[in-house]
C-alpha cells in the first residue's frame, strides 16, 4: 500500500537558522511528488512538483530535492512568515495521497 | 473568480441532519477532488471527477456521503444523517495540466 510519512511533525526555528523538512514515500512508480503550505484556516498551497530522482526545485528560501525513498524541503535563513504547516504528497494513480504534513513555527 | 471557491466556510450540524457543500472549481479544469481534513492531520481523498464522470470513490467512508457534478463545473458534497466523526474541514480541488491540485479555503462542518 501507499504511503507518506512526514518527520518531525512539529519543528521550532528561529529566524536565520536553516534547517530540513523530511517526506519518506513508498509507492510503486512514482508518478509525482507534491509539497504544499498550509496556513492556518486555510486550503493547502501548491509550492513543487518533483518527478524523478535527482531532481531538486527552489522557490525563495524553499528547496525540494528528491531520491528514490524520500523528499526534502530545505528552508534556508527562515522568516516567521514561513511558519505553515507543510504537506507532502504522492501521486497515485490520478489522486494525490498526504502526509500528515510538518507543523513548522520561525521565531523572530 | 480566479481559484476555487467553496461554500460555506463554515457550518453546525445537529447530529441527524443532512448537510450540503458547495465547490466552484478553477473555469475550465476537467478533475475535480474532494479531501476531509481531521484537525492535525492531511486531507483525506474522498472522491474524483473528470467533469461529471465520478471516476473514483472509493475514500468516501460511508453510504451516508454522496457526490455529484452533474454538469461537469460546480459539484456538491451531501452528507446525510451526520454523525459527530463527520466533524472536519471538507477540501475541494481542481486539477491543472501538471497534475497539480488547486485547493479552495474549505467548508469547516462541526456536528453537535
Amino acid at each position: 500500500e501507499d504511503q507518506v510519512t512526514q518527520s518531525p511533525e512539529a519543528l521550532r526555528l528561529q529566524e536565520g537558522e536553516s534547517s530540513s523538512l523530511n517526506c519518506s514515500y513508498t509507492v510503486s512508480g512514482l508518478r509525482g511528488l507534491f509539497w504544499y503550505r498550509q496556513d492556518p484556516g486555510k486550503g493547502p498551497e501548491f509550492l513543487f512538483t518533483l518527478y524523478s530522482a535527482g531532481e531538486e526545485k527552489e522557490k525563495e528560501r524553499l528547496k525540494a530535492t528528491l531520491t528514490k525513498k524520500e523528499s526534502f524541503l530545505h528552508i534556508t535563513a527562515p522568516k516567521p512568515e514561513d511558519s505553515a504547516t507543510y504537506l507532502c504528497a504522492v501521486d497515485q494513480g490520478g489522486k494525490l495521497i498526504f502526509g500528515q504534513g510538518t507543523e513548522l513555527s520561525v521565531k523572530p | 473568480g480566479a481559484g476555487v471557491s467553496q461554500s460555506p466556510r463554515y457550518k453546525v450540524a445537529k447530529r441527524g441532519q443532512d448537510v450540503a457543500l458547495r465547490c466552484d472549481p478553477i473555469s475550465g479544469h476537467v478533475s475535480l477532488f474532494w479531501y476531509q481534513q481531521a484537525l492535525g492531520q492531511g486531507p483525506e481523498f474522498l472522491t474524483y471527477f473528470q467533469n461529471e464522470a465520478q471516476l473514483d470513490k472509493s475514500g468516501l467512508p460511508s453510504d451516508r456521503f454522496f457526490a455529484e457534478r452533474p454538469e461537469g463545473s460546480v459539484s456538491t458534497l451531501k452528507i446525510q444523517r451526520t454523525q459527530q466523526e463527520d466533524s472536519a474541514v471538507y477540501l475541494c480541488a481542481s486539477q491543472g495540466n501538471a497534475g497539480e491540485l488547486f485547493f479552495g479555503e474549505g467548508s469547516r462542518l462541526t456536528v453537535l
